[in-house]
């Protein structure tokens, strides 16, 4: 079955700096990654995915790559503010599954 | 409004005790989730349903048990409740015509004393 990896585990960066939560995959059949972010006490809540078919995508201060021949895609958020604080998972899941594979979460820490 | 709706949002129990965590949802989603998340940790999966009367157990091994007579409704059941079930429970929908985005409920947060 399919084994996503995440990391880091904790992120701890000043407000204005860059974050990058990486994960990797290992069935190459995987083509949807979705990220999702949980502030505290909060459901997960999806921020932005990818599509086998595309390398990059960008939406305002996130954005997610995707290398599918090294099976490893990230999150990188610019210019940090606090209430990005938040616990953050990758997941990776294929057609015809609907059972994502879920990393198991980032904590991002954004000081003021 | 569509969304997902978990009752009761917190709830403590005694040992021994059977549950029944209810979740629905009004956003037609044909696929529906229940997974186990201590705060802040990885989500476990412990079922899943494709629709009606399809039930599936999912990695995490669980003493609980679900059912799905209903399309937007999906609850879950604790025969016997423990200390170790102590944790919050998630609901998740998902649509049909390829999407894969998963939406989530608020939780409920169960204590076993």
């Amino acid at each position: 079955g399919e084994n996503v990896e995440q990391h880091p585990s904790t992120l701890s960066v000043q407000e204005g700096d860059s974050a990058v939560i990486k994960c990797t995959y290992s069935d190459s059949a995987s083509n949807y990654f979705p990220w999702y972010k949980q502030e505290l006490g909060k459901r997960p809540q999806l921020i932005i995915d990818i599509r086998s078919n595309v390398g990059e995508k960008k939406d305002q201060r996130i954005a997610v790559t995707l290398n599918k021949t090294a099976k490893h895609f990230s999150l990188h958020i610019t210019e940090t503010q606090p209430e990005d604080s938040a616990v953050y998972f990758c997941a990776a899941s294929k057609g015809g599954s609907y059972i994502p594979t879920f990393g198991r979460g980032t904590s991002l820490i954004v000081h003021p | 409004e569509a969304d997902i709706y978990q009752t009761p949002r917190y709830l403590v129990i005694g040992t021994g005790k059977k549950i029944t965590l209810e979740c629905s949802q009004t956003m037609g989603h044909d696929k529906m989730y229940w997974y186990q998340q201590d705060p802040g940790m990885e989500l476990h999966l412990i079922h899943y349903s494709y629709g009606v009367n399809s039930t599936e157990k999912g990695d995490l091994s669980s003493e609980s048990t679900v059912s799905r007579i209903r399309t937007e409704h999906f609850p879950l059941t604790l025969e016997s409740a423990r200390p170790s079930h102590t944790s919050q429970y998630l609901c998740a929908s998902m649509g049909s015509g390829g999407a894969n985005e998963q939406f989530f409920g608020p939780g409920t947060r169960l204590t076993v004393l």
